[in-house]
């Protein structure tokens, strides 16, 4: 069964310090992943993917992602954070060897608190 | 682009009320998302089309709730009659092929 694991509900953070946001993930086939941030009353925006290739994936804002494939693991990070990175952060996969299949698997979020 | 539009972006109403959200994808874009989202489950996919035919709705809760995509432009999700335990956020997204999702801004729906 395909599924995505977000460990930690809430991370807190100093401004100005490196943030990381975990996800692993369970998926039969080729792992696509992603990233997408939710601020408060909005909806969900996308940050980065990895479908292929380098294993570390640059997305917006600043924020990055590496894909670990013998850890199952696609963590979020950045290398200092902002008081206005304070978000949801949602992590999602879907096998990419599903075809037509374009069923997103979603964590449940990680409220992600920076303080100043 | 516009991004994916939704409307209305808030609806109230009174409970056993018919109830429809409407979305408009990204044009090119062939896939469209229905999603659920409230604090006690989070964010739960409900339904999603492939050009325009649905391929799982195995998300969608109840016999209430049904949606229509009759051209590649627009999406209707309809709850009738509505309850309050249908009160949430629900969020339309469109992608093509491999590419992100992209998601509209929300309605807010809430059945007194």
């Amino acid at each position: 069964a395909q599924s995505v694991a977000q460990p930690e509900d809430q991370v807190n953070v100093a401004e100005g310090n490196p943030l990381t946001v975990k996800c692993t993930y369970s998926v039969s086939g080729n792992p696509y992943l992603f990233w997408y941030v939710q601020y408060p009353n909005r909806g969900l925006q996308f940050l980065l993917k990895y479908i292929t290739g380098d294993n570390l994936v640059k997305g917006s804002y600043g924020f990055e992602a590496e894909f670990n494939k013998s850890q199952t693991s696609f963590h979020l990070k950045k290398p200092s954070a902002l008081v206005s990175d304070s978000a949801l952060y949602f992590c999602a996969v879907r096998d990419g060897d599903a075809g037509n299949n374009r069923k997103l698997i979603w964590g449940l979020g990680t409220s992600l608190a920076v303080n100043p | 682009d516009a991004g994916v539009i939704q409307s209305p972006r808030h609806e109230v109403t009174e409970m056993g009320q018919e109830v429809t959200l409407r979305c408009k994808p990204i044009s090119g874009h062939n896939s469209l998302f229905w999603y659920r989202q409230t604090m006690m489950r989070g964010l739960e996919l409900l339904i999603y089309f492939n050009n325009n035919v649905p391929i799982d709705d195995s998300g969608m809760p109840e016999d209430r709730f049904s949606a229509k995509m009759p051209n590649a432009s627009f999406s209707t999700l309809k709850i009738q009659p509505s309850e309050p335990r249908d009160s949430a956020v629900y969020f339309c997204a469109s992608s093509k092929e491999s590419r992100a999702g992209y998601f509209g801004p929300g309605t807010r729906l809430t059945v007194t």
